[in-house]
């Protein structure tokens, strides 16, 4: 199993561009979750899914989109970029029961920069 | 909504010696407390986690207390190693309308020295 894949790894943007970021999960986990992390700062969940066609914002979800059409896959749109969404970003996925919490597997990441 | 406060920032300890790492969260409602390690420009990984209806967990070298009552949870990490050196992060679970969320600690950057 490759785990969870993340592409890009590394992207620098121009303040007003938009771009999505790339999450794919091949363990058949139904939970997938997209965080950034600032210097310091710990994770700060933006959005996650529980399934195909389900999702929910996190604690930091302005100025992102997502979209969950398959079990696989989860990317994460920024439409207008902004520096304050310099970070890195993290995808994450689990395998969940309601009221059972299991292992988070977290991606490399993608470490963006918006100038 | 949930908030976990993480002591200290950063720790050093010389080889071999103990290192503990504590949090805090408000939500007691929450049941499930992992920790993960993040090494230099990798994602985080588990490295233990414990449940409400245990009080302490140990996994060789790391164990995790937890204390329900008065709301916080401990990691002590015994004999340490240079390679225990990295970013640790501990965090508390909380339910939403959807299913299960993590709320995370700012991180603890833990520097063993050889």
């Amino acid at each position: 199993n490759a785990g969870v894949t993340q592409t890009p790894k590394f992207r620098i943007l121009k303040i007003g561009q938009s771009m999505t970021l790339q999450c794919a999960q091949d363990m058949n986990h139904n939970y997938m979750y997209w965080y950034r992390q600032d210097p310091g700062m710990g994770l700060k969940l933006i959005y996650y899914s529980v399934g195909a066609g389900i999702t929910d914002k996190g604690e930091v979800p302005n100025g992102y989109n997502v979209s969950r059409s398959t079990t696989e896959d989860f990317p994460l749109r920024l439409e207008l970029a902004a520096p304050s969404q310099t970070s890195v970003y993290f995808c994450a996925s689990s395998l969940e029961d309601r009221g059972h919490y299991n292992e988070q597997f977290f991606g490399p990441g993608t470490r963006l920069t918006v100038l | 909504g949930e908030n976990v406060e993480q002591h200290p920032s950063t720790l050093s300890v010389q080889e071999g010696d103990s290192a503990v790492i504590k949090c805090t969260y408000s939500d007691s409602a929450s049941n499930y407390f992992p920790w993960y390690k993040q090494e230099l420009g990798k994602g985080p990984q588990l490295i233990i986690d414990i449940r409400s209806n245990v009080g302490e967990k140990k996994d060789q070298r790391i164990a995790v207390t937890l204390n329900k009552t008065a709301k916080h949870f401990s990691l002590h990490i015994t004999e340490t190693q240079p390679e225990d050196s990295a970013v640790y992060f501990c965090a508390a679970s909380i339910r939403s309308e959807y299913g299960n969320k993590l709320v995370f600690g700012a991180g603890t950057i833990l520097r063993v020295k050889s």
